[in-house]
Parts: structure tokens; sequence; C-alpha cells
């Protein structure tokens, strides 16, 4: 399995700012995931990053308020822009790994509370 | 479209037996993957149990096992000798081959009382 770290775990944030919340995994994968988890909701997935491309959004997310950057296969990073209320959710990590890659991985969350 | 669906918004069960969480997804693919992941408070996603659509036989991990039932369109989740650390937020996924998108159900919050 994958060993994924997430920063920062836990921020409270000013309505207007932004911030950029890190993924580092323990070895080399091709795909990783974005996804969102608003509370008491499911998992909404915002994005893929494949090093070397532009970040694929999936519907109802756009790269100018959620920035991806994915500059070598072993990090990735989510900048959630001009943060407001409705932006207060748990953001997660999650890369393709194991035998064959046919299991999904997740890094422990970054819960950002937008005040 | 693909949809998973949990029914079940929260369970409870006894400390040492046993309980079944249930899921079906809605797809037009024939090969494809499902998961039970746990969300435990601490938040951390962890995988429970992986089956493929192409395997018929159901997929066993320790005390957790599932019912897969694939003309019928439905993953259940059975645990058996619930202990209290079974407690948590279950997730129910599904994947088309290439793992190029996950869809989860809503979730199952699972209570275990000693």
């Amino acid at each position: 399995s994958a060993v994924i770290s997430q920063k920062p775990s836990r921020d409270i944030c000013q309505r207007g700012t932004s911030l950029t919340i890190q993924c580092q995994v323990d070895s080399q994968v091709t795909m990783m995931f974005w996804y969102r988890q608003q509370p008491g909701q499911s998992l909404t997935l915002i994005a893929t990053a494949n090093q070397g491309s532009e970040a694929t959004y999936e519907s109802g997310f756009v790269i100018d308020k959620f920035p991806i950057s994915r500059p070598n296969l072993t990090f990735s990073t989510l900048t959630v822009s001009n943060m407001s209320p409705e932006d207060s959710s748990i953001y997660l990590c999650s890369v393709q790994s194991g035998r064959s890659g046919n299991t999904i991985y997740f890094g422990e969350g970054s819960w950002l509370t937008v005040v | 479209a693909q949809t998973v669906t949990q029914s079940q918004p929260e369970m409870s069960v006894q400390e040492a037996e046993t309980v079944t969480l249930s899921c079906t997804y809605d797809t037009s693919e024939s090969d494809y993957y499902l998961f039970w992941y746990k969300q435990p408070p601490s938040r951390q996603m962890i995988l429970v149990i992986r089956q493929e659509a192409y395997k018929q036989q159901n997929a066993t991990e320790n005390r957790f096992s599932v019912n897969f039932q694939k003309a019928a369109k439905s993953f259940s989740l059975k645990i058996s000798d619930s202990q209290l650390g079974d407690a948590a937020m279950y997730f129910c996924a599904y994947s088309i081959y290439n793992f190029n998108k996950f869809y989860f159900g809503s979730g199952t919050k699972l209570n275990v009382k000693p």
C-alpha cells in the first residue's frame, strides 16, 4: 500500500484568503486525485492530477478556484482560492496504487474551516 | 450514469454480533471494481475490502466479507464478531477498470454497542 501524507491536517482560514494543501506519497504514482468531503456528506472528486499534464477537473470545479500542481510523481498540491464558508470541508488526496494499480489509497485529509 | 446507493444512513450492532451493510450500484460497464472504505472519526479513509467484477467468488478479509450479486448490482458488506473499533462511517465505492473515477455512496454510520 501507499503511505500518503497531507499538510495541513487542520486549519481555520479567513474568508477571501487562499490555502494550499500538500500531498506527499512514499512511492511514485501516476494518478493522484483530489476529493472534497463536505460536513456529513460523501466524497466528491474535484480533479485528477497526472504528472506532466494539466489537471482534469470534474463538473462544478474550475482551475481558478482549485489550482493544482503536480511537479513530480510523488507530490501534488491543491489550492483553495478566495475561500468562503461554503469551502469548509475535508479535502482528501488519494493515489492509485497496489498490485496491478487497482486500489485507491487516501491521505488522512485536511480539515478546513472558513470563518 | 454510474451511481452508488447506500440506503442505510445509520446502523447499530452489538459487540461480537454480525451486521450487514447494503450497497447497490448502477452501471452499464462489464469490467469494474467495487470497494468498501471505512472512515473513523480520525477522517482517514481506510480500504476494507475490494471485489473485482469478473470474479464470481466473494472477497473476504478476516472478519469482513462481501456478498456480490452482479446481476442484481448489489454489493453488501458483512462484519462478523463486531468490535468497538469497527464503529465508523462506511462508504461503498465503484470504479471502472482504469480507475479514472471513483463513485462513492452516501455512507452508512455504524455504531457498535458494548
